[in-house]
This record gives structure tokens, sequence and C-alpha cells, in this order.
């Protein structure tokens, strides 16, 4: 199993482009998680979806937008990207989401702004 | 106050020092997770746990809910152990994550 894989792993955006970060499982992951990782703070969800056709957003949903179409994908939409979207993204899923349930994360998709 | 504080933010230890990460919380939780980050980027899972310990070779985690807090222990620290080990913790269906301790482990 290739597990979570993410696409780029890295992109310069000029502010107001726009760009997809694509995120694929092999696992039948019913959920599915977009977390952005900025330097010296912990991960903020952006995100989620708990399957094919339904997603609600996270802490930090300005900016983005996301689709499920299938189980196995979950793209991550930027739309005039702006400096303040430079981060790390990952991407990670999981069979559930009650407590022993463990998220499995992509390799990261590092996006400057500028 | 972050609901998740984890301590020290930067550790820099001697290869086969015995190592402790803190990590302390404010809101209840199901469960603990400790995480590990390497230098590529990658995220793996170490531990979950809701209770008690967990050893898994040289790493030990531990909990204590009634005093909200967490300690992952390393024990005979290598230099690949060097990575951030990330505190995240289980409440209602999200995760709400430490900002990470940068672990350095000299030869």
């Amino acid at each position: 199993n290739a597990g979570v894989t993410q696409t780029p792993k890295f992109r310069i955006l000029k502010i107001g482009q726009s760009m997809t970060l694509q995120c694929a499982q092999d696992m039948n992951h019913n959920y599915m998680y977009w977390y952005r990782q900025d330097p010296g703070m912990g991960l903020k969800l952006i995100y989620y979806s708990v399957g094919a056709g339904i997603t609600d957003k996270g802490e930090v949903p300005n900016g983005y937008n996301v689709s499920r179409s299938t189980t196995e994908d979950f793209p991550l939409r930027l739309e005039l990207a702006a400096p303040s979207q430079t981060s790390v993204y990952f991407c990670a899923s999981s069979h559930g989401t009650g407590a022993s349930y463990e998220q499995y994360f992509g390799p990261g998709t590092r996006l400057t702004v500028t | 106050k972050n609901e998740v504080e984890q301590s020290p933010q930067n550790l820099t230890a001697q290869e086969g020092e015995f190592i402790t990460i803190n990590c302390s919380y404010s809101v209840g939780i199901s469960a603990l997770h400790w995480l590990q980050q390497h230098p590529g980027g990658g995220i793996v899972s170490l531990f979950m746990l809701s209770s008690g310990k967990k050893k898994h070779g040289r790493l030990i985690a531990t909990i204590n809910i009634q005093e909200k807090h967490s300690s992952l222990h390393i024990t005979a620290s290598h230099p690949r152990d060097s990575a951030v080990y990330i505190c995240a913790v289980h409440s209602g269906s999200r995760l709400t994550f430490g900002e990470g301790t940068q672990l350095t482990v000299n030869p």
C-alpha cells in the first residue's frame, strides 16, 4: 500500500494565483483531513471529510476549498493565494474518528506564496 | 493559552542520555497521541494512549488523566532519534496539536 500520497512536494505561487493540492489514500479510509503547519505552531485543521460527498470546515478554512468525490481522493483548492498561506500542508486519513483510530499522514506539500 | 503545551521546545542531548518530553493539556480528552516528525517532514504515529503506560522499544509514553499530563521518554538516545516530537489530544471528533519539541541527539 502506498498509504497517503500528496502532490506536489513543493510549489511556489505568486499572490493571486490558484492551485490544487492533491491527496490520495489507498487504505479505504472514510475520514480524511487537511492540516497546515506553520513554523513554531501546532498543526491546524483546515477541512475534513467523513466520507465521499461530505466535507466540513476545521479551525482555519478561510481561503481554501475542498471536495470529496471519491473515497480515495481529497484535493485542497487554494483560490487567490496570499502570503499568509505560505505553510506546509499535510493530508491525513483514518478509518474512524474515535480516539482509538490512528491518523496516517502524507509526506506534506511545502507551499510558498510570494 | 494553548490547549496543548509541550516542554521543552528544544532539547539537545548526548548519545546515550535518557530523554523526557512533557505534554500538558487543558481540555477533556479521550486519548492522547505522540507523533514523530523527521527532518524530511513526514509524520508518523508513535503512541496512542488513554491511560497508564505504553512501551515500544526504547520509547515509553505515560499519561496521568487526573493531572492532564503525559510524558514521552527515550532511553539510550541515539542520533537517529533526532526529530520533532508532537503531542496531540483527541477531544470530541478532532485532534489538537502541541507545537512540538525539537530533539537533537549528538554522537
